[in-house]
């Protein structure tokens, strides 16, 4: 399967753990993107990779979260003390150089803070 | 308020019925209007996309985009039970600014095809 893949797929954490997520992209993908959906809504930006560089960060995002691509391939996302509103469906999604609308969404972790 | 406002639905209707889905946004910046379609556990997937206002077919998919009533809709003809998903209206900004890579959503509409 050569789609963008995440994992884990589930994550079931006590409030106040750390937690690593990581996407892996459509392999030559050098943009990455990551979205958090709640149920019922559609996924809100948090943040945007070209290659390595980190080129925007939502408000959304808070100082608990923190995202990596290092070598520009794979992406992790961290989350710090969990709180039981961090519990979404985290997506992932990649485009290559010079696209934009269309991103290529993976089937996502969803998290859940107990 | 939303920049984009989405009809949750539910919306239920029969097989080869004709589905108009419909967004309004308030941020004059945005310039590419898409959908997206989201099966349950699954990420979502690009169905169509436009630029600035006007029509676009695309097999039984018809997107309409109307930049003075900041309005865009979706119309599904001859709609078939593998239609039933979510459906997820996104827009962004023109590149060369800030946020261009950012894509926007409406909370999404839920459609069920009955046979």
């Amino acid at each position: 399967d050569t789609g963008v893949s995440q994992n884990p797929r589930h994550k079931i954490t006590k409030r106040g753990q750390n937690v690593t997520f990581r996407c892996d992209p459509i392999s030559e993908h050098n943009r990455l993107y990551w979205y958090r959906q709640t149920l019922g809504q559609g996924p809100e930006f948090l943040t945007y990779f070209q290659n390595e560089a980190q080129l925007e960060k939502s408000r959304l995002l808070s100082d608990r979260f923190s995202a990596e691509r290092p070598k520009g391939s794979f992406s992790t996302l961290e989350i710090q003390r969990t709180e039981q509103g961090d519990s979404a469906m985290y997506l992932c999604a990649s485009s290559p150089y010079g696209v934009y609308n269309e991103q290529f969404f993976g089937p996502g972790t969803r998290l859940t803070v107990l | 308020q939303k920049e984009v406002e989405q009809d949750p639905g539910p919306l239920s209707v029969p097989e080869g019925a004709i589905v108009s889905l419909n967004c309004t946004y308030s941020n004059s910046a945005f310039q590419y209007f898409m959908w997206y379609r989201q099966y349950s556990r699954k990420g979502p997937e690009l169905l169509m996309y436009t630029y600035s206002s006007g029509n676009k077919e695309d097999g039984r998919f018809t997107a309409q985009v109307d930049k003075s009533s900041k309005y865009i809709s979706l119309f599904i003809r001859d709609s078939q039970p593998s239609d039933s998903a979510t459906y997820l209206c996104a827009m962004r900004r023109n590149a060369g600014g800030t946020s261009y890579g950012k894509l926007t959503f409406g909370q999404g509409t839920i459609l069920t095809v009955h046979p």
